[in-house]
């Protein structure tokens, strides 16, 4: 069974940047078939694509995060991270990471989903 | 802003059927795909591709799709079924994955 873990500060401070990693068990972050997403959804609010990694290290972003959003894989400890720069609080939100099969078929495992807020 | 458009709100009484839509132009190359959300917990994928369910999805849940628009129908919807419901596709443009806005179901 795939399970991903999100971890990272709950709190980060306006203008700095917001780090997280996901640890993928169960299946590994190399595999050709699969892309690794994260994937954010401030309070009450819909969710919003930030940006993937592919097990050749190619990544892809949402265009209106690109120029804040760093997206790394480690494949020796199977995770993947994210560095979201210059953040506001506006950027306050429930980040996710998730699995994408390149067969799009859709977000089939997600991490349970961690809270970062955005303020001083 | 989401370029898939879900209607804000749907409600249905309980054992009816009830549809979702989404729509965009991204559908007309990309299945959806569909995902039911309950407050507090991460979205499951319900529908993918033409019309699969993922393992341990109820066959009450269905998916259908005719030019830009995709359908999530649920046939004859259950208590537990009351979820935002949100579609996603793979784009070609300048966004490769989009989301809708998602649609709140209650059921009366």
């Amino acid at each position: 069974q795939v399970q991903l873990q999100e971890s990272g500060p709950g709190l980060v401070k306006p203008s700095q940047t917001l780090s997280l990693t996901c640890t993928v068990s169960g299946g590994s972050i190399s595999s050709g078939s699969y892309y690794w997403s994260w994937i954010r959804q401030p309070a009450g609010k819909g969710l919003e694509w930030i940006g993937r990694i592919y097990t050749s290290g190619s990544t892809n972003y949402n265009p209106s995060l690109k120029s804040r959003v760093t997206i790394s894989g480690d494949t020796s400890k199977n995770q993947f991270s994210l560095k979201l720069s210059s953040v506001t609080a506006a950027d306050t939100a429930v980040y996710y990471c998730a699995r994408d099969p390149v067969a799009g078929t859709g977000f089939d495992y997600w991490g349970q989903g961690t809270l970062v807020t955005v303020s001083s | 802003s989401s370029e898939l458009t879900q209607d804000p709100a749907v409600s249905v009484a309980l054992g009816q059927t009830v549809r979702i839509t989404c729509q965009g132009d991204s559908l007309r190359s990309y299945y959806a795909s569909w995902y039911q959300q309950k407050p507090g917990q991460a979205p499951v994928l319900v529908i993918y591709g033409k019309n699969s369910r993922p393992s341990g999805i109820p066959d009450r849940f269905s998916g259908s799709s005719s030019g830009n628009t995709a359908s999530l129908t649920i046939t004859g919807a259950q208590a537990e079924d009351e979820a935002d419901y949100y579609c996603n596709s793979r784009d070609s443009s300048g966004n490769p994955v989009v989301f809708g806005g998602g649609t709140k179901l209650t059921v009366l």
